[in-house]
């Protein structure tokens, strides 16, 4: 199994500023990597797929990157409604998806 | 716009079986894999399995106790886990999996149900 590992846990930040996110994978994933957000009371939104692509309607702010084993989710300056929880998630072993821990921003 | 609904039982007794449905609205069900995902409580995501065009996939720690279906008439798919215990106790979701015959973000989640907790309690 592909094991995931985000980092920091807690980002604490304030509006405006940057926000870099990161997710490593114990073994390669190439670029199968996606990034999602979830708000309380909600299922997560995807935002990222195949390492850097933006998926539907998701802002310019959002960015993706990495290959391999590194990946980093920048998001380029932090509007209020970003503050949520990010989760990495890697499909190099479909069906066997796995999922990070999550990683939660948080209003500094 | 898809939309995806999750609807079942709050409350299962252990040792009982959990079932789930998940309504689709404003899309197709072709080309897609349907999915069922759980959340415990403070805990991260586990992907439970999939159905596609009438076959199947789980996640092996799952397997001997998941069902997956569909039921293309009505746009739904459904979740049995039989034998349930404290430990199933979650919120579940169901999600759609774009296919290989569909731009843009194939075999990743891109569509969301907003989840329904299911505890596991006597």
């Amino acid at each position: 199994e592909v094991v995931l590992t985000q980092s920091p846990a807690t980002l604490s930040l304030s509006p405006g500023e940057g926000a870099t996110l990161s997710c490593r994978a114990s073994q390669n994933v190439a670029n199968y990597l996606a990034w999602y957000q979830q708000k309380p009371g909600q299922g997560p939104r995807l935002l990222i797929y195949d390492a850097s692509n933006r998926a539907t309607g998701i802002p310019a702010r959002f960015s993706g990157s990495g290959s391999g084993t590194d990946f980093t989710l920048t998001i380029s300056s932090l509007e209020p409604e970003d503050f949520a929880l990010y989760y990495c998630q890697q499909r190099s072993t479909w069906p066997l998806i796995t999922f990070g821990q999550g990683t939660r921003l948080e209003i500094k | 716009q898809v939309q995806l609904q999750e609807a079942g039982p709050g409350l299962v007794k252990p040792s009982e079986t959990l079932s789930l449905t998940c309504t689709v609205s404003g899309g197709s069900f072709n080309h897609y894999y349907w999915s069922w995902i759980r959340q415990p409580p403070g805990k991260g995501l586990e992907w439970i399995g999939y159905v596609y065009r009438g076959s199947t996939n789980y996640n092996p720690s799952l397997k001997s106790r998941v069902t997956i279906s569909r039921d293309t008439s009505q746009n739904q798919f459904s979740l049995r886990v039989t034998s349930v215990t404290a430990a199933d106790t979650a919120v579940y979701y169901c999600a759609r999996v774009p296919g290989i015959a569909v731009a843009g973000a194939q075999y990743y989640f891109d569509n969301w149900g907003q989840g329904t907790l299911v505890i596991v309690s006597s």
